[in-house]
């Protein structure tokens, strides 16, 4: 069956660190993928999709995330985090052949100290 | 504009019982999805409807659930006979479906708890 994979489970850093999340996910045909943050009592928030064109995609708050087709991956990053940004990070994958469901990683739980 | 509303917004329910969960998609929203998000399972597919199409309902994990939409708006899940491994947060999410792709917007949440 495909599936999204997320590596880490839990990030703690410092205001102003890097951020990097991984997300690799196993199906070999045409993909929408999407990173979704849930912030405390929120809920589900779009922060960027790729959907075809530019691999690399811009998204709300500062977050950018690449995809490497060669690599099944779709890495979320952002340069320098903030408290708010603490939140959980999900990638999901739309596969194109199966209909329009999410396929979502286990989740990130991100949490950023002041 | 209105989001995706669900109610209630939380539910307590005995084992045994049968318990209806609500969903307003976003006007115009043409595409409605069910998924539920738990402890041991992250978030997970349900079912989809998709204007008049027959449901997508490969995620439904038992038959004692079931969804319907009226109208092509409102929908409703049911889960009968509740069991303590049903509780979770139950999620909503529509978009529109003609052309595409498009994002899914979530709605809030149901938090069904089986005690």
């Amino acid at each position: 069956a495909q599936s999204v994979s997320q590596h880490n489970h839990h990030v703690i850093l410092s205001e102003a660190a890097s951020l990097e999340l991984g997300c690799n996910y196993s199906y070999g045909g045409t993909v929408n993928l999407f990173w979704y943050v849930q912030y405390p009592g929120q809920h589900l928030q779009l922060l960027l999709k790729y959907f075809s064109g530019d691999p690399l995609v811009k998204g709300i708050k500062g977050f950018e995330a690449e995809f490497i087709k060669s690599k099944f991956s779709f890495n979320l990053r952002k340069p320098s985090v903030q408290w708010s940004d603490t939140a959980e990070y999900f990638c999901a994958v739309i596969i194109k052949a199966a209909g329009n469901k999410l396929t979502f990683g286990g989740g990130t739980r991100v949490l950023v100290k002041p | 504009g209105a989001g995706v509303s669900q109610s209630p917004s939380n539910k307590v329910t005995e084992k045994g019982k049968d318990v209806e969960l609500r969903c307003d998609p976003i006007s115009g929203h043409t595409a409605l999805y069910w998924y539920r998000q738990s402890l041991g399972q992250g978030l997970e597919f349900l079912i989809y409807f998709q204007g008049n199409s027959a449901p997508d309902k490969s995620g439904l994990p038992s038959d004692r659930f079931s969804a319907e939409r009226t109208g092509g708006s409102v929908s409703t899940l049911t889960i009968q006979r509740t069991q303590q491994e049903d509780s979770a947060v139950y999620l909503c999410a529509s978009s529109p479906s003609e052309g595409g792709p498009y994002e899914q917007y979530f709605g809030p949440g149901t938090r069904l708890t089986v005690t």
